[in-house]
């Protein structure tokens, strides 16, 4: 069936560092992916909108330059989380929509830590 | 805009035993997708159920079935023979029909489904 990887799983990241997520359809197109985060015991939620060829649509409330979103092909798009702080730490997790399916598939979500 | 209302923060089952999660929402299409999800402590989101809107039917998978209705805007998802391994956090999502920007999910505050022993 539909996979959505997502990458790195768990990463570590100093402070004023920037991080790149990764969230990849493995066997299908997917020209709209959503990326979300997700602190403990909490929904999701929806960060922005990520639309291959175009820019990324952001939630209110949501940094466009501290979150910035590229998906630059049909099967990837990423997440850079740029001078992270703690703050900034959390569970963020992608989405991507299958058409022929009409169906949402999830990565397994990153673990990011900035200390 | 659309709201999806998880009122419930915790629930917990004794093993074996039936469960029924709450959920209601507020929308004012006619033709919509609702779906619960399991999220276990990997934090995978995992597909439990679907419901399409304009199906009177309601959906089951197995051990899980809904009860959808309609009118009243509600959603609630039923868990019969409760197992050890269904002790996850649950959330209801709603979203619309319409692909590619349009199928963004709203969800719920979620639900921590325990199960005991």
């Amino acid at each position: 069936g539909a996979v959505v990887s997502q990458h790195p799983s768990r990463v570590i990241c100093k402070s004023g560092t920037s991080v790149k997520i990764e969230c990849r359809s493995l066997d299908f197109q997917a020209t709209t992916m959503f990326w979300y985060r997700q602190f403990p015991k909490k929904s999701l939620m929806l960060m922005a909108t990520s639309n291959e060829g175009s820019k990324a649509t952001y939630e209110q409330g949501v940094e466009k330059d501290k979150f910035l979103i590229n998906h630059a092909s049909l099967t990837l798009s990423t997440l850079t989380v740029t001078s992270a702080h703690p703050e900034d730490s959390s569970f963020y997790i992608c989405s991507a929509f299958h058409g022929a399916g009409n169906t949402i598939y999830f990565g397994e979500g990153s673990w990011l830590t900035v200390v | 805009a659309q709201t999806v209302t998880q009122s419930q923060p915790e629930m917990s089952v004794q093993e074996a035993e039936t469960v029924t999660l709450s959920c209601t929402y507020d929308t004012s299409e006619s033709d919509y997708y609702l779906f619960w999800y399991k999220q276990p402590p990997s934090r995978q989101m995992i597909l439990v159920i679907r419901q399409e809107a304009y199906k009177q039917q309601n959906a089951t998978e197995n051990r899980f079935s809904v009860n959808f209705q309609k009118a009243a805007k509600s959603f609630s998802l039923k868990i019969s023979d409760s197992q050890l391994g269904d002790a996850a956090m649950y959330f209801c999502a709603y979203r619309s029909p319409l692909g590619g920007a349009n199928s963004k999910l709203t969800f719920g505050k979620g639900i921590t489904l325990s199960v005991r022993p």
